[in-house]
């Protein structure tokens, strides 16, 4: 019964792939997030969705393209990938927004870009 | 300066000692504050809200100073399974989104 899932848990690709990762939720929580944890393990904030609406967008290139058909599901898309995407992407709900926000986390997808 | 500043360790402690982590960070308006609990090759976890007055949850206290604008995080009876990475994380203002530290990792040895 896990709470945030998210699939693939690793990702092995080559460069220039485009590639996607899903992520669901079963809180009932209204905001969704993509995280992405770097390997100095720095984890920083890629998008946030509340209700299927975009509101957080961190400077991430537009080859990053985030969808949420409603919302319990938020997934990721990555266009043309690059040896700097290599990374762990977090996907990350709650109820809360505006800096009060208690995170549940799914498990991570590794992703290797070859 | 860093929006969140954690001394990164190792902090390798004995089981049974008392360890505290301090953590700053430069945003004045900042008014949430957060412990994170990230396992080797996990998800991180919410270990705890921090409060303005303190607060205390089992073997773990968590500390608030504004004036100095740093969070504590000690933990008391240190067990083997408190090895951990633990992520201080403090709210932007507004909806600019949580600030994650770069943690300070921990292991206990028996």
């Amino acid at each position: 019964d896990t709470a945030v899932s998210q699939t693939p848990k690793y990702l092995v690709t080559q460069m220039g792939n485009d590639k996607s990762i899903k992520c669901e939720q079963n809180l009932g929580h209204d905001t969704m997030y993509w995280y992405k944890q770097d390997s100095k393990k720095f984890l920083k904030i890629m998008f946030s969705y509340n209700n299927k609406e975009l509101i957080i967008n961190e400077t991430v290139p537009n080859r990053f393209s985030p969808k949420s058909p409603d919302k319990a599901h938020l997934n990721l898309h990555i266009n043309s990938l690059e040896l700097g995407d290599s990374a762990v992407y977090f996907c990350a709900s709650s109820q809360e927004t505006g800096g009060n926000e208690k995170l549940f986390f799914g498990s991570g997808t590794q992703l290797s870009v070859l | 300066r860093k929006e969140v500043e954690q001394d990164p360790g190792p902090f390798n402690v004995p089981e049974g000692a008392t360890v505290a982590f301090n953590c700053t960070y430069s945003n004045s308006a900042s008014q949430s504050f957060f412990w994170y609990r990230q396992d080797c090759r996990k998800e991180p976890k919410l270990l705890m809200s921090v409060y303005s007055s303190g607060n205390e949850d089992g073997r773990f206290t968590a500390q608030l100073n504004r004036a100095s604008q740093y969070i504590s995080l000690l933990i008391r009876d240190s067990k083997l399974s408190d090895s951990a990475t633990y992520l201080c994380v403090v709210n932007g203002v507004g909806n600019t989104p949580l600030v994650f530290g770069k943690g300070t990792r921990l292991s206990v040895i028996a």
